[in-house]
């Protein structure tokens, strides 16, 4: 099956930085999501993005399809950003990378 | 109106026993799965279902059985459970198998004493 590699696997940053949050696929998929789960343990939609470039506040998403891999951008973060980010793509199927813990420090 | 819903929330239980974990969404989605994340928080795709039909069985031990009765309902049965059984375990749901967005449950938290 697909390999999905997240990096980095730990992030700390200070309230105001800014971040890129990097994921890659060991084969072309179909779907790609990005999501946040938040300490409540809730997986949280962030981008449905198998290709393009997608924005959505202070978040936004880069997939290079070609090349098997995506980015996300986290600007000004902010505390209630801490959680963990996991990217996942597929064909018939989703799957995991390990996934990015970003603590963000006020 | 929660788009994808799991029953229990929080389940704990004795070793040994069988447990059921429903699934439920109202997406009007064909295809449905279920993930198991461990302690180390990885998310591992167990099962998958298209309209009623399974699709993919990961591996997992013949004591986790998924049951589809409809599209929109896909349940967890877990017989003889074991202290390794402990986990989250989370419901989504897609439109169909391929090239569109899952949507996730909230998670079943099994603990097993």
């Amino acid at each position: 099956g697909i390999q999905v590699e997240q990096s980095p696997p730990d992030l700390i940053l200070q309230e105001g930085a800014n971040s890129t949050l990097r994921c890659n696929f060991s084969d072309s998929v179909n779907n790609l999501q990005w999501f946040h789960q938040n300490p409540w343990g809730q997986l949280i939609n962030l981008f449905y993005i198998p290709s393009g470039t997608k924005q959505n506040g202070r978040l936004s998403a880069t997939t290079v399809a070609t090349e098997r891999y995506s980015l996300l951008y986290i600007s000004s973060s902010q505390t209630t950003d801490s959680g963990v980010y996991f990217c996942a793509g597929g064909n018939n199927d989703m799957r995991f990378g390990a996934g990015t813990r970003l603590t963000v420090k006020p | 109106d929660t788009a994808v819903s799991q029953t229990p929330k929080y389940l704990v239980t004795q070793m040994g026993n069988d447990k059921s974990i429903k699934c439920e969404q109202n997406l009007g989605h064909d295809t449905m799965y279920w993930y198991k994340q461990d302690s180390k928080k990885f998310l591992k795709i167990m099962f998958s279902y298209n309209n009623k039909e399974l699709i993919i069985n990961e591996t997992v031990p013949n004591r986790f059985s998924p049951k589809s009765p409809d599209k929109a309902h896909l349940n967890l049965h877990i017989n003889s459970l074991e202290l390794g059984d402990s986990a989250v375990y989370f419901c989504a749901s897609s439109l169909y198998l391929t090239v569109t967005e899952a949507f996730f449950g909230q998670g079943t938290r099994l603990t097993v004493v």
